[in-house]
């Protein structure tokens, strides 16, 4: 139990163009979804949080312009990425929390992007 | 100074020994603590957590909370080729809307 899913696992675009990433928990309902960024051999950087139905939280630094997050549904919260530059390129996973106590987070296993 | 420290490794041990991963941090807010293991462009998995102090033990892995000392452990007992991957400790305060702050992560390396 406890899935979550992330499509695509990789893009790669061009410089200027926007990309969406899904992430869907599959067997549970996640009130709350989380969307990190991690460089190469560096830990995982919280970007923000977010609740169905609601705006998600952005950390300091974050731009929320370029980094659109959606939680539309109980299972499905989107990430995309506007105007892309390529320092932008990175990982990118997302994470979900079911209903109840928050404190466990189950992962998705990541989505590679390259911006060129 | 930050929140949560870990050592990067890497770390490279022969199969069969047993591997000591470590963290400390600063907030004794801290309540929860967790383990995830990474692999290689790979989502983190969640492999334990305990809250306050204490031990816990699942399989081959234990995991230890020293509050007093603001230090956790993680230790693999019987390390295999398969428990390569990258170890990341993690925390969080008691309030459901606190964030989870993540270690930089251990890489680890089991020689068969």
């Amino acid at each position: 139990g406890a899935v979550v899913s992330q499509h695509p696992s990789w893009v790669i675009c061009k410089s200027g163009t926007s990309v969406k990433i899904e992430c869907r928990s599959l067997d549970f309902q996640a009130t709350t979804m989380f969307w990190y960024r991690q460089f190469p051999k560096q830990s995982l950087m919280l970007m923000a949080t977010s609740n169905e139905g609601s705006k998600a939280t952005y950390e300091q630094g974050v731009e929320k312009d370029k980094f659109l997050i959606n939680h539309a549904s109980l299972t499905l919260s989107t990430l995309t990425v506007t105007s892309a530059h390529p320092e932008d390129s990175s990982f990118y996973i997302c994470s979900a929390s079911p209903l109840g106590p928050a404190y466990e987070q189950y992962f998705g296993p990541g989505t590679r992007l390259t911006v060129t | 100074q930050k929140e949560v420290e870990q050592d990067p490794g890497p770390l490279s041990v022969p199969e069969g020994a047993i591997v000591s991963l470590n963290c400390t941090y600063s907030n004794s807010a801290f309540q929860y603590f967790m383990w995830y293991r990474q692999y290689s462009r790979k989502g983190p998995e969640l492999l334990m957590y305990t809250y306050s102090s204490g031990n816990k033990e699942d399989g081959r892995f234990t995991a230890q909370v020293d509050k007093s000392s603001k230090y956790i452990s993680l230790f693999i007992r019987d390390s295999q080729p398969s428990d390569s991957a990258t170890y990341l400790c993690a925390m969080r305060e008691y309030s459901s809307a606190s964030k989870i702050i993540f270690g930089s992560g251990t890489r680890l390396s089991i020689r068969p």
